[in-house]
């Protein structure tokens, strides 16, 4: 089952602007982590952030979790047209399978 | 890191047929994961194989109709078993290294007719 719920399901933007997708989800955790999917490929590793964590950076990312409302967002900033994918949230369980957001699909046009 | 191969990487599937999907890592793995993915939603986990024992299904899914093997700890495979095109779905195997980090094969895009 899902985990919780991704908004905005789509996002379009232009190049160079800031795209911000929020995951919200139902458990408790000890990680949030974020991946990426290019056109139905498999899923890249982004970013993890613990629980203990309310902020974190990685490059253009940034990575937020409050966990007192169980949700998380990611931001890209000076997005380009090559961060055109689906973006999933996900929590591990505690044998390590990973449990998904509804995931966003970002369009990032030229 | 961890490399994946994943093969096929797509099949057009007669329904009422099987199809094997293989996964191959490049180091030993204690557990490998088989996700689906349906077509515009995200991904679901089938099933956690084990090598040695039994792989350990999700609520929703079974033996019969997604047989898994885990002959050793680099390679498992996962069978669509007797397909309907309800079945058509992107399928990937993944594994984890270090205490979180995910890796995934590239995807099998499996479109059932």
């Amino acid at each position: 089952s899902q985990q919780g719920e991704e908004d905005p399901q789509a996002l379009s933007i232009q190049e160079g602007e800031n795209a911000t997708m929020n995951c919200s989800y139902k458990t408790s955790i000890n990680n949030l982590q974020w991946y990426r999917q290019n056109s139905g490929r498999g899923l890249v590793h982004l970013i993890l952030i613990r629980s203990n964590e309310r902020e974190k950076h990685s490059g253009r990312l940034r990575v937020t979790l409050d966990t007192s409302k169980k949700s998380s967002s990611l931001l890209i900033t000076a997005s380009r047209a090559a961060d055109t994918a689906s973006y999933f949230c996900a929590t591990s369980r505690p044998a390590r399978q990973l449990t998904f957001g509804s995931g966003t699909q970002l369009t990032v046009l030229p | 890191s961890a490399v994946i191969s994943q093969k096929p990487s797509r099949d057009i599937c007669q329904r009422g047929t099987s199809l094997t999907i293989q996964c191959q890592v490049d180091s030993q793995v204690t557990m490998m994961f088989w996700y689906r993915q349906q077509p515009g939603q995200s991904l679901t986990l089938i099933a956690t194989a084990n090598q040695g024992s039994e792989a350990t299904y999700e609520s929703g899914f079974v033996i019969d109709k997604f047989p898994i093997s885990r002959p050793n700890l680099t390679f498992s495979t996962l069978t669509v078993s007797n397909m309907s095109p309800e079945d058509s779905s992107i399928y990937l195997c993944s594994v984890v290294r270090g205490s979180t980090e995910a890796f995934f094969g590239q995807g099998t895009r499996l479109t059932v007719v």
